[in-house]
């Protein structure tokens, strides 16, 4: 079946660029997601890139997809307080089955 | 405010009973979903209504069971609760069925003691 794979915790210093890194098995997706959970908080969908482009920038947030590698970073510079949160990848696979959610990220940002 | 709603927020019963879960997808939206997540299973994907139909199911038990409405609000029954039925249950929207982004509601956290 589809897995997402991701390492569990990054820290980083304020201010600093944090980068996220994800895997994953089912290249039939059409978009590939990135979602932000904080504490006590529902999913919040934070960005998505289109299966057929390797970056997209929106504001702080860089994305960039390797599909040879089925690789997938979400990159937010100048990182700050705000941002400690979960952050998971998500893979729809062919859209039939819903999420397929990594085990999520939980940045920390230090001072 | 991704703008679908669920109640409760919490959930406390005891084991061998039965709850239902609610969710108000966003105005517009046909499909909605349903996601459990715990700390051992991480997120899973239990079910996917579509203006009134099954169209998917993922790793729901059968002592769960879901429904969309013709208003399109839908509900998650979970019955002979189990302690590890402990978790957060979530509610996603989108506006098609398929690759769709969802928008997910804030959750009902469901303690089974």
């Amino acid at each position: 079946g589809e897995d997402v794979e991701q390492s569990l915790f990054l820290s980083v210093r304020e201010g600093d660029s944090s980068v996220i890194n994800c895997t994953y098995t089912d290249s039939s997706s059409t978009y590939l997601y990135w979602y932000k959970q904080e504490p006590g908080a529902g999913l919040q969908l934070l960005t998505y890139i289109f299966s057929n482009m390797d970056m997209k920038q929106d504001q702080r947030l860089t994305v960039l997809l390797n599909k040879k590698d089925k690789h997938l970073s979400l990159r937010i510079a100048d990182t700050q307080t705000g941002d400690s949160a979960i952050y998971f990848c998500a893979d729809p696979g062919g859209g039939a089955d819903g999420l397929t959610f990594g085990k999520g990220t939980h940045l920390i940002i230090q001072p | 405010d991704s703008g679908v709603t669920q109640t409760p927020k919490h959930l406390i019963t005891a084991t061998g009973q039965r709850v239902t879960l609610r969710c108000s997808p966003r105005s517009g939206d046909l499909s909605v979903y349903w996601y459990q997540q715990s700390l051992d299973q991480g997120l899973q994907f239990l079910i996917q209504y579509y203006n009134g139909e099954e169209r998917a199911k993922g790793n729901i038990l059968e002592r769960f069971s879901a429904q969309q409405f013709p208003d399109l609000h839908s509900e998650l029954n979970l019955s002979s609760l189990e302690l590890g039925d402990s978790a957060l249950y979530f509610c996603a929207s989108s506006v098609g069925d398929g690759d769709y982004e969802q928008y997910f509601g804030p959750g009902t956290r469901l303690t089974v003691t």
